[in-house]
């Protein structure tokens, strides 16, 4: 089946510095990726709808300033979380669409985030 | 927009039958999912329903009912590796966008 590859797993970084989170489709092509945050206990929350070769769509209250997303090719889109503060440790997992139509997502690993 | 509701835990004992009841009020439909997810690791699917009834899959089964904005799963002879968080999302009109539930937390005992 359809597998995304999502990596680091798990980052710590100090206040202030930039974490980039890379999202692959390994066999298949993904024009969409989501991304998503999870607080600890909380549910997944869709942060933005990344689009092969044009700009993210960004939910309501997520800085796109902050979370850059680049989905410059058809297998890999990107979330770097810039100037990271303590309040953004969460886990971030992307998804994507298999694009044969089916319905589900398929899931990346996810990305632990601890920042200091 | 979108309104799910879970139970936030729920606890049964291995071997029995635990039924986990979602439900939902949206602007858009198209179908609800049913994913597993451990701590620390990523959502596992499960099970999707579009249309009204039941679906079965081994020990897992889903049930959706649309009129009455409402879906359960069913999981039979529990096993301890099914303690997990379980989420009910739902998907708009022409979408792959999921909206999650906040989860259930199950927890299987001897």
């Amino acid at each position: 089946g359809a597998v995304v590859s999502q990596h680091p797993s798990w980052v710590i970084c100090k206040s202030g510095t930039s974490v980039k989170i890379e999202c692959r489709s390994l066999d298949f092509q993904a024009t969409t990726m989501f991304w998503y945050r999870q607080f600890p206990k909380q549910s997944l929350m869709l942060m933005a709808t990344s689009n092969e070769g044009s700009k993210a769509t960004y939910e309501q209250g997520v800085e796109k300033d902050k979370f850059l997303i680049n989905h410059a090719s058809l297998t890999l889109s990107t979330l770097t979380v810039t100037s990271a503060h303590p309040e953004d440790s969460s886990f971030y997992i992307c998804s994507a669409p298999p694009g044969t139509g089916e319905e589900k997502l398929f899931f990346g690993s996810g990305t632990q985030l601890s920042v200091l | 927009g979108q309104n799910i509701d879970q139970p936030t835990e729920m606890t049964a004992t291995e071997g029995a039958i635990v039924q986990i009841n979602c439900t939902y009020q949206t602007s858009g439909f198209n179908g609800l999912f049913w994913y597993q997810q451990h701590a620390g690791e990523a959502p596992t699917f499960l099970s999707y329903n579009v249309l009204d009834g039941l679906e079965e899959k081994g020990r897992f089964s889903s049930f959706l009912s649309r009129s009455k904005g409402y879906s359960y799963l069913l999981l039979k002879e529990l096993q301890m590796k099914d303690s997990a968080s379980y989420l009910c999302a739902v998907t708009g009109a022409g979408s792959y966008q999921l909206t999650f539930g906040k989860g259930t937390k199950l927890s299987v005992i001897p």
